[in-house]
């Protein structure tokens, strides 16, 4: 069955860091970007960047740039999506996705990140 | 970056009727890379459209895409209450990959 599967709801202080797993299995793993978006409470979606797991490549959008980090490991099908530096504002679901050429096809369940004290 | 604004904020509309919702570009897409989701609560976006026009699998034809550059549409005919969402357009020309604000459609 293809699908990502994402890690469980976490809770943090700010000031901390999480870091969220999406599992891809059904798939090569290594032939698709994986793009990360959040969606905060009652708002939109909100791009954050995208790795190639084949190469290591990431691109991050600038807003997140030095508190971002998106990485992968091939022997697992898993990539991750670390943010530092938690704070308040970062309360949302974070979203794995699968960049099909552009459009993404397929999307994992979401993990909600909540910061507070 | 490319700023994408969707209108109308709300529509609500009764099962038959046509919803048309709008996504207008700050500047035009290149390669018509604009990019249709429907969201519904509690779920991951969906994918409807990409390539403006292209309809993704399994999405029923009463869904078209059209549009190009700046302008790009949404369009729903014969309304059914399980349309009920939130619906997205996202492009994905050059990074970063921005998401318009979305469009509530509620069915009557």
């Amino acid at each position: 069955q293809v699908q990502l599967v994402q890690s469980g709801a976490e809770v943090k202080k700010p000031g901390a860091s999480v870091k969220v797993s999406c599992k891809a299995s059904g798939y090569t793993f290594v032939g698709y970007y994986i793009h990360w978006v959040r969606q905060a409470p009652g708002q939109g979606l909100e791009w954050m960047g995208w790795i190639n797991p084949n190469s290591g490549t990431t691109n991050y959008a600038q807003k997140f740039q030095g508190r971002v980090t998106m990485t992968g490991d091939t022997s697992i099908s898993t990539a991750y999506m670390e943010v530092s530096r938690l704070r308040s504002d970062d309360t949302a679901v974070y979203y794995c996705a699968r960049d099909r050429s552009g459009p993404y096809d397929l999307w994992g369940q979401g993990t909600l990140v909540t910061v507070s004290s | 970056e490319i700023v994408l604004t969707q209108s109308p904020g709300t529509l609500s509309l009764s099962p038959g009727e046509r919803a048309t919702l709008s996504c207008r570009a700050g500047q035009s897409v290149s390669g018509n890379y604009l990019a249709w989701y429907q969201q519904k609560p509690g779920q991951p976006p969906r994918l409807l459209f990409y390539g403006a026009y292209n309809r993704a699998t399994g999405i029923p034809d009463r869904f078209s895409g059209s549009g190009s550059g700046t302008d790009f549409t949404l369009t729903i005919s014969r309304l059914e209450p399980e349309d009920s969402a939130v619906y997205y357009c996202q492009h994905y020309d050059t990074s970063p990959y921005t998401f318009g604000q979305g469009t509530k459609l509620e069915i009557k």
